[in-house]
């Protein structure tokens, strides 16, 4: 089955500065990779996704971009703002014998905190 | 929010019992999954559902069953609780097969003693 895996674990930045957060991923038929936002206490919320037809994505201060041939994806957060600190999970979701039911492999998980 | 709601969102509960999470979504989606999120784990995928008496075995599956009579509900069920069983538990939503997008309900906080 699919593995992934995320870097770094922890992540401090000054606010204003810009936060990479990276995954590497197993499986070469993998052909989506969303990203959530986790605060304390809440649900994940999907905050930016590509697909695999896509090299990258931007969406304001967020941006995400896809290395097939390495197998990895990255989250760009620029001006970070202190309420940007939260919990990120990068996922992969694998087409299996030619039926997908969205079934997504999660990362382990990226503690980013902003200090103002 | 999707329309999704989890009940109930917190629940403490002796080993050896019995323990059903309700899962219920209000737009009719076909897709519905549940997840367990356990600190170092990320979140790891229990079963899901892809319709009415459809379901199928996630990641982590043992000690777990699931049942969909009806589009909106999405039970899962442990059938002897265990303290390994003590997590977060999140149900989620996909409206579209083709796009994957899954959208998470506020969650269910389990505590085994």
């Amino acid at each position: 089955g699919e593995n992934v895996e995320q870097h770094p674990s922890t992540l401090s930045v000054q606010e204003g500065d810009s936060a990479v957060i990276k995954c590497t991923y197993s499986d070469s038929a993998s052909n989506y990779f969303p990203w959530y936002k986790q605060e304390l206490g809440k649900r994940p919320q999907l905050i930016i996704d590509i697909r695999s037809n896509v090299g990258e994505k931007k969406d304001q201060r967020i941006a995400v971009t896809l290395n097939k041939t390495a197998k990895h994806f990255s989250l760009h957060i620029t001006e970070t703002q202190p309420e940007d600190s939260a919990v990120y999970f990068c996922a992969a979701s694998t087409n299996a014998g030619g039926t997908s039911y969205g079934k997504l492999t999660f990362g382990q998980g990226t503690i980013l905190t902003v200090h103002p | 929010d999707a329309g999704i709601t989890q009940s109930p969102r917190h629940k403490v509960t002796e080993t050896g019992t019995p323990v059903t999470l309700r899962c219920h979504q209000t737009e009719n989606h076909r897709y519905m999954y549940w997840y367990r999120q356990d600190p170092g784990h990320g979140l790891r995928l229990i079963h899901y559902s892809y319709g009415v008496k459809d379901t199928d075995k996630g990641e982590v599956s043992d000690g777990y069953s699931v049942s969909r009579s009806k589009t909106e509900d999405f039970l899962l069920t442990l059938e002897s609780a265990t303290s390994s069983q003590t997590s977060v538990y999140f149900c989620a939503i996909s409206p579209r097969q083709a796009s994957y997008e899954q959208y998470f309900g506020p969650g269910t906080r389990l505590t085994v003693t």
